[in-house]
């Protein structure tokens, strides 16, 4: 069963400082993995697209990695802001016809001032 | 502001009733999804249409169905509406051929309450 697992569940920082979070998957064979944020009431928005030959891509101060070997993958924020302050959800895509995105549950990220 | 409008973005409404909830996906979009969200859940995925056809499901109740029309928006009819289904509910659309490749677009959601 296709799966997406996401950590830690929740986070809580100050505001300024950096922050890392993960996403591991089972899904096989991959097609693209996706970073969303989700401020609390509203719609998801992408923040990056990753597909399989890709390591890293950049979106201002958010940088995700990928290693499909492992089948992991990382959203790294820098100098948090309070804005940042979401949800952030790992979305994986698999490459057969019918496949469909596979979703975590998110990590909830507070930014504290 | 994703180009998926969403309607109505509030709906309060009791047991045993039903409601339709409404998404125009964005221009040139074929394809639109719904997603249920329950306090503190993750998305929860229902179904998909892909020009004017289902094309996928995913954990939709019996009591709910969906269409898309001609002019590719689509509603989302819930029927005998239990308090367990008070959730967001999502409408994404993504641009035509790439249903798992490309990017997906959210609408911002709808929120039924149920009492």
């Amino acid at each position: 069963k296709n799966q997406v697992e996401q950590s830690p569940q929740s986070l809580i920082i100050l505001e300024g400082k950096n922050c890392t979070l993960q996403c591991n998957y089972t899904v096989s064979p991959f097609s693209n993995l996706r970073w969303y944020k989700q401020d609390t009431g509203r719609g998801p928005v992408s923040l990056t697209i990753m597909t399989f030959s890709e390591n890293t891509k950049s979106n201002g101060r958010y940088t995700a990695t990928l290693d499909a070997d492992t089948k992991q993958s990382s959203l790294h924020i820098t100098a948090s802001q309070l804005s940042d302050s979401a949800s952030y959800i790992c979305v994986v895509s698999g490459k057969t016809s019918g496949s469909r995105l596979t979703f975590g549950e998110g990590t909830q990220l507070t930014v504290n001032p | 502001d994703s180009g998926v409008t969403q309607t109505p973005k509030h709906l309060i409404t009791a047991t045993g009733q039903r409601v339709t909830l409404r998404c125009s996906p964005r221009s040139g979009d074929l394809s639109v999804y719904w997603y249920q969200q329950s306090l503190d859940q993750g998305l929860q995925f229902l179904i998909q249409y892909y020009n004017g056809e289902e094309r996928a499901k995913g954990n939709i109740l019996e009591r709910f169905s969906a269409q898309q029309f001609p002019d590719l928006h689509s509603e989302l009819n819930l029927s005998s509406l239990e308090l367990g289904d008070s959730a967001l509910y999502f409408c994404a659309s993504s641009a035509p051929g790439l249903a798992t490749t490309g990017e997906l677009f959210f609408g911002e959601g709808s929120r039924l309450t149920v009492l």
